[in-house]
């Protein structure tokens, strides 16, 4: 069974520039996550969907991030434009349904420098 | 303020020692997932507790969810150098759907 992909797996930008990541979930999970996880941190959950609908994205700074997964499938999340404190990995994860026994299968993220 | 606090933050042993990470929250979880994650890796999971006072054994690690489900422990025996890595423990607190990770406890072993 494929897992969690991502892409770029490593991005390098300057500050104010724009960025998009990319994930595929697992075939039939209904659930998709993205985190943030800064260095020596555990991963802070950045929004969450429900097949294409978003259950939670309060700790998603809209004034910069979007996120959209638009036929319930794979996703994309943007920054624009990126300030330096958004150095981190973003990583994408899926589980088959919220409701469930909270399993997550991670992707292996997107390392983002922001300079 | 973190929902789940994981101590100790870092730990650097050696080779066949003994050692436990706790993960406690003032919330009550329907249920606790442990991960483990390496450098440049996603977590991959280890176990998830869903029972008040359930262990659950995994080779060399034991983890154990407390009876009122508000706190979680893992212990590893005789440590071993693969072992090294970020140890996250992660739940949904009440009826959440949300997902919540601790800040995690990074373990060294040394050969």
């Amino acid at each position: 069974e494929a897992g969690v992909a991502q892409s770029p797996r490593y991005k390098i930008i300057e500050k104010r520039q724009s960025v998009a990541f990319w994930c595929n979930p697992i075939s039939g999970h209904a659930t998709l996550y993205w985190y943030q996880q800064i260095l020596g941190q555990g991963p802070k959950l950045l929004i969450q969907f429900q097949n294409n609908g978003v259950v939670d994205d309060s700790q998603l700074p809209k004034d910069r991030f979007s996120a959209e997964r638009l036929k319930g499938v794979d996703s994309t999340l943007k920054i624009q434009p990126a300030k330096l404190e958004d150095s981190a990995v973003y990583l994408c994860a899926s589980s088959l349904d919220m409701a469930g026994s909270g399993e997550q299968f991670f992707g292996p993220g997107t390392r983002l420098t922001v300079l | 303020t973190q929902l789940l606090e994981q101590s100790p933050q870092f730990l650097s042993i050696q080779e066949g020692e003994n050692l436990t990470v706790y993960c406690n929250s003032s919330s009550v979880f329907s249920s606790l997932q442990w991960y483990r994650q390496e450098p440049g890796e996603g977590p991959v999971l280890l176990v998830t507790v869903v029972t008040g006072g359930e262990v659950k054994k995994l080779k060399r690690l034991t983890f154990q969810f407390g009876d009122a489900r508000k706190d979680s422990s893992l212990h590893i025996t005789a440590a071993q150098p693969g072992d090294t890595g970020l140890y996250l423990c992660a739940g949904e607190a009440g009826r959440s759907y949300i997902p919540t990770f601790g800040r995690g406890t990074s373990l060294i072993v040394h050969p």
